[in-house]
């Protein structure tokens, strides 16, 4: 059974802090590896996407991946009240085969207070 | 460029009635999927496609039916609706399978 788990939630920030948000995965031959951001009642929106073993960054957000561990996390920096969303992570399970079949975590639901 | 989208945004069925989910792109990606989400739960893989005439099952894909004659176009059936299928239903599409997943607005349905 291919498996995603995030760090179970809610997570509450203040302001100008830094949000850590932790992902593993169970599927040793996952190839890619994507942050969402879900608004309420909204759709899922790209914030990262990963591919090797590193930090990528991009803007506020990095985004860390130890495939060794079976681990991907994302940070945000100077997080902000219009952060508080939904966060969820997602992994490629294609397994050797090219269907790309995303696997979701249950996300983390973030809450950044003034 | 509208990205994917879906109709209609809202529907309320009866038990045992059917419909069909649209879903569109305009990116010209080979890759389009249908998910489903219930409350508080992450995402579902209902049906998938790799390009036009290939379609296969995802995780959940009881209750449901797919085809795919074009590129753009990636419907879902519902036949006899059951409460069991009221959630959001979102489409995806990517340009290759191991590349991000872009998706739809979602279709909120309610089976009473």
């Amino acid at each position: 059974q291919k498996e995603v788990e995030q760090n179970s939630g809610p997570l509450s920030v203040p302001e100008g802090a830094i949000a850590s948000l932790n992902c593993t995965y169970s599927d040793r031959g996952s190839q890619s590896f994507f942050w969402y951001r879900q608004y309420s009642g909204k759709s899922p929106e790209l914030i990262m996407s990963i591919y090797s073993n590193g930090d990528k960054e991009d803007g506020r957000f990095t985004a860390q991946l130890n495939k060794a561990s079976q681990y991907v996390s994302l940070l945000i920096r100077d997080s902000q009240p219009s952060d508080s969303a939904t966060y969820l992570c997602a992994v490629n399970s294609a397994g050797g085969t090219s269907y790309g079949k995303l696997t979701f975590g249950q996300g983390t639901i973030l809450t950044v207070h003034p | 460029n509208a990205g994917v989208t879906q109709t209609p945004k809202f529907r309320i069925l009866k038990i045992g009635q059917s419909m069909t989910l649209q879903c569109t792109q305009d990116m010209n990606h080979n890759y389009m999927y249908w998910y489903r989400q219930d409350p508080g739960m992450g995402l579902k893989l209902i049906y998938y496609s790799v390009g036009a005439g290939i379609t296969d099952k995802g995780e959940v894909p009881n209750g449901y039916n797919v085809s795919r004659s074009t590129t753009e176009d990636f419907p879902l059936r519902l036949e006899l609706a059951a409460p069991s299928q009221t959630s959001v239903y979102f489409c995806a599409s990517s340009y290759s399978g191991v590349r991000e997943q872009f998706f739809g607005p979602g279709t909120r349905l309610t089976v009473l």
